[in-house]
Formats: structure tokens, sequence, C-alpha cells
């Protein structure tokens, strides 16, 4: 138990659909972040929240939103994805953003687009 | 830029010693973490080195050359639960903000009885 949680865990979703990916930590952190994970390359950092603050967003398609409404819920709202974005989302949260504070993990949500 | 390099593939037998190497190359780095991720779960932190030597925690260590752009992890007395994939990820100081990682695209570890 990492102390971050994630559902769902499986998700099968149309390109025309909408749904949403949500990640509870239970950590006390004041950092929250949006990976994904795709065979063959590494882990790619979405977004980064600092105390309910998006402080990065790395170049993501529109068609992926972030949400953080308290420090410890986390939301990834999804619509008219596209069938590369079939992955592993992982959330992970952590005391800081910098230094030797390290990242928890979520179980991740497999995203298949269809 | 930033680059990671760590082998994709080792196999190692229980009971044995084995060292997963990784090398980078960025512009403002500070610190290595080692992370651990076994087949449908989440990675999980291992060690973090940011000081040049090794950090010894139970059955894994990990070093950290600074002047050389490289790091291992040592895993000993394997056994099978350590079948998994090991990621190496460095804080670089210039890609963006120091919240960011950069992740290398972990090695896979066999371990055999």
């Amino acid at each position: 138990e990492t102390g971050v949680t994630q559902t769902p865990r499986h998700l099968v979703m149309g390109m025309t659909n909408k749904k949403s990916l949500k990640c509870e930590q239970h950590l006390g952190h004041n950092a929250m972040y949006w990976y994904k994970q795709s065979a063959k390359k590494p882990l790619e950092l979405m977004f980064v929240y600092s105390l309910e603050e998006r402080v990065e967003n790395n170049s993501v398609p529109s068609r992926f939103s972030p949400e953080c409404p308290n420090s410890s819920h986390l939301f990834l709202h999804l619509h008219t994805l596209q069938p590369e974005d079939s992955a592993l989302y992982l959330c992970a949260s952590s005391q800081g953003q910098a230094g030797s504070y390290e990242q928890y993990f979520g179980p991740g949500t497999r995203l298949t687009v269809t | 830029g930033q680059n990671i390099d760590q082998p994709t593939e080792m196999t190692a037998t229980e009971g044995a010693i084995v060292q997963i190497n990784c090398t980078y190359q960025t512009s403002g780095f500070n610190g290595l973490f080692w992370y651990q991720q076994h087949a449908g779960e989440a990675p999980t932190f291992l060690s973090y080195n940011v000081l040049d030597g090794l950090e010894e925690k139970g059955r894994f260590s990990s070093f950290l050359s600074r002047s050389k752009g490289y790091s291992y992890l040592l895993l000993k007395e394997l056994q099978m639960k350590d079948s998994a994939s090991y990621l190496c990820a460095v804080r670089d100081l210039n890609a963006g903000n120091n919240r960011k990682l950069i992740w290398g695209l972990g090695t896979s570890l066999a371990v055999n009885p």
C-alpha cells in the first residue's frame, strides 16, 4: 500500500467518449503529478501541481485536462482521445518538489482508446 | 540536452549479485533516484544519491560518480521477487524546473532459480 490510490484501474473508451481518472493521496503531501507510461518509452511527465496550483504543463494536448480541487485529490479529464493515447497513466505525490523528496506512485490506470 | 542510458534487460541467478548501471548526461545535475517497478504495479522508491559514493540499504546499494555521470544499483542475495524493472531518474535543474525528473527506459531484471 503506497498511500496513493487511483481509479479506475482499467478503462476502455472510444475516441468520442469523455471520462475522468481520479487520484487520491493519503500521505499529507503537497505536490501531485500525472505521468504517462508507454511501452519502450521513459516515463513522461504530464502535469505537476504544487499546493493545488498547476506549476508544470509539459506541452500536453488539450484533450487532457487536469484538475486539482485540493492537495489530496487530482483528476485527469479525458475527451476526444486518440489511439496513441493508450498507455498506463500514473499519479504520484511528494512532500516537496525539490531535493531528495521521492515521489510515491499510485498503481496506475491502464487506458485503452479504441 | 538530457540523456539517460541503462541496459534494457538483464538476467541473474537467485542468490547471486547483480549490478545495474545507469549513465546520464545533464547540465544541472541535482540528484539521482532508483525505483523498482513490478509488472502491472506502481514504481516504488529504492534510493537517492546526490553526493559521490555508496549508499547502502539492506540488500540494495546505490553508487554515484558525478564526474563520470554514472550510477549503479547493486542487488545482493537475489530473490525471485527481485524480478522487476529498475528505473533510473535524474533531477536536472536545467530541465524546466527542479520538480522534473528525467527518466531512463528501465532495466528489466529476470531472476532465475
